[in-house]
C-alpha cells in the first residue's frame, strides 16, 4: 500500500519568504508527526496530531512554525519570514494504535 | 525529561566485522524502545523493537536487548555487509506520551 507522502520533495526559498510543507500520511493512521533534521543533528520533534488536535506542539522552535491537520488526514506545516536556520530536511510521520511510526522521505528545504 | 544518548560515529567497519552501536536512555516509566535506520537517500525506516525488559528485538540479523538494569539498548550485528551502510538512530516512546524522543544517530560505514 502507499507510503506516507510528503511533498514538495525539495524547497529553496529566500529569507523573509512564508513556506508550506504538506504531509500525506498513510490511511487510517490517526496520529501524526512532524520532525526536523538538520545536517548533523538528530530527530528534532516538532508536533504531534491526533486525528485534527494537537495535544503537543512543544517543539516548535518559534511562533513562525505552525501545522495544522484537516480531516484527520493531511497535514500542513507552515515557515513564516523563513530564516536561513530553518534550512533542514522537514520529516513526517504517520502511526497507527501503538508506537512504531511510519516515516515519510521528507522535505529538503533550503533557506537563500 | 526523556532522552537517548547513542555513541557518536562515523563508525566504519570492514565487511564481515562485528557491530555494537550503544544507546542508552532516560525515561520516566516503562518505555518502549527502537532502532531505525536511514538508508542513504531513503526515509527513516523501522529496523527493531522491545517493548518490556529483556525483550530482544530483531530484523535483518540486528539484535538489541531491552536492559532496565542499565537503561541499554545496544544494538548488534554478527557480520556486517556493505548495504548495512546508513545513519542509525535509536529512540524511545513513555507510553503516556505519543512523542518519540530520537538519538542524534550514529552514521555506519562498511567497506569491502
Amino acid at each position: 500500500g502507499a507510503g506516507v507522502s510528503q511533498s514538495p520533495s525539495n524547497k529553496v526559498t529566500e529569507k523573509g519568504k512564508d513556506v508550506e510543507l504538506r504531509c500525506d500520511p498513510i490511511s487510517g493512521h490517526t496520529a501524526l508527526y512532524w520532525y526536523r533534521q538538520s545536517l548533523g543533528q538528530g530527530l528534532e520533534f516538532l508536533i504531534y496530531f491526533q486525528g485534527n488536535s494537537a495535544p503537543d506542539k512543544s517543539g516548535l522552535p518559534s511562533d513562525r512554525f505552525s501545522a495544522e491537520r484537516t480531516g484527520g488526514s493531511v497535514s500542513t506545516l507552515t515557515i513564516q519570514r523563513t530564516q536561513q536556520e530553518d534550512s533542514a530536511v522537514y520529516l513526517c510521520a504517520s502511526s497507527p494504535q501503538g508506537p512504531t511510526q511510519y516515516f515519510g522521505p521528507g522535505t529538503r528545504l533550503l533557506v537563500l | 525529561g526523556d532522552s537517548v544518548t547513542q555513541m557518536e560515529g562515523p563508525v566504519t567497519l570492514s565487511e564481515e566485522a562485528c557491530l555494537t552501536i550503544n544507546c542508552t536512555y532516560t525515561a520516566t516509566g516503562y518505555p518502549s524502545l527502537f532502532w531505525y535506520v536511514q538508508y542513504p537517500g531513503e526515509g527513516l525506516q523501522l529496523l527493531l523493537k522491545a517493548t518490556k525488559a529483556d525483550d530482544k528485538g530483531s530484523n535483518k540479523g540486528f539484535e538489541a536487548t531491552y536492559r532496565k538494569e542499565t537503561t541499554s539498548f545496544h544494538l548488534e550485528k554478527g557480520s556486517v555487509q556493505v548495504s548495512d551502510s546508513a545513519v542509525y538512530f535509536c529512540a524511545l516512546q513513555v507510553p503516556s506520551k505519543q512523542k518519540v524522543t530520537f538519538g542524534t544517530g550514529t552514521k555506519l560505514q562498511v567497506i569491502p
